[in-house]
């Protein structure tokens, strides 16, 4: 069973540029989130989508936003890039109450 | 305040050594709880489930104190091979919250 796949592995954008990052969850997940970690920091929630809706989002500015598609794979953009967005960016899928989450191995994204 | 509060370390341990992690959480609701593992600039991995009976996968060892809002982990029998940050989650209104980590570095 392939697990969750994200692309692409690396990313470098230009201040102020646009960055779409990529999510596939493990076959049968409806659930899908998103996380940042810039160096040295802890995870941190971006967004949760669940049967195409977003069901909560963590504490980011408007400028990032994503959708879910009806296969439930998902996307995460991120409009005007800052230097501070450079960080390792985690989606994960997993279903029901008292089961984690199973994490793809992330895009790492670069400002500069 | 951080709704998981884990101690950093490092803790540095000699092979074979046991050696306990602790964390607190701020949340009386958070409704299920785990450690992942991470190992440097790879993504988390789950270790375990954390349940209040305890519980045990080979040489690690789970408690849950809901009264104390207290989980910890318990590695016996240290190998080089678990040299890695152990993060404490929770989870709460569907999602899952990370602590900062804890590292641990096993040494010969």
């Amino acid at each position: 069973e392939a697990g969750v796949t994200q692309s692409p592995t690396h990313l470098i954008k230009t201040r102020g540029q646009q960055a779409t990052l990529r999510c596939s969850p493990i076959s049968g997940h409806t659930s899908v989130y998103w996380y940042q970690q810039a160096l040295g920091l802890g995870l941190q929630f971006l967004l949760w989508y669940d049967e195409g809706e977003e069901r909560n989002r963590g504490n980011f500015p408007p400028r990032f936003s994503g959708r879910q598609f009806p296969n439930y794979s998902s996307e995460l953009n991120v409009n005007a890039l800052e230097l501070e967005d450079s960080a390792l960016y985690l989606c994960a899928s997993g279903q029901g109450l008292n089961y984690g989450y199973t994490f793809g191995s992330g895009t790492r994204l670069t400002v500069v | 305040r951080k709704e998981v509060e884990q101690d950093p370390g490092p803790f540095n341990v000699p092979e074979g050594a046991t050696v306990a992690f602790n964390c607190t959480y701020s949340n009386s609701a958070s409704q299920s709880f785990f450690w992942y593992r991470q190992d440097c600039r790879k993504e988390p991995k789950l270790l375990m489930s954390v349940y209040s009976s305890g519980n045990e996968d080979g040489r690690f060892t789970a408690q849950l104190n809901r009264a104390s809002q207290y989980i910890s982990l318990l590695i016996r029998d240290s190998k080089l091979s678990d040299s890695a940050t152990y993060l404490c989650v929770v989870k709460n209104t569907g999602k899952l919250i990370f602590g900062q980590g804890t590292t641990l570095q096993v040494k010969p």
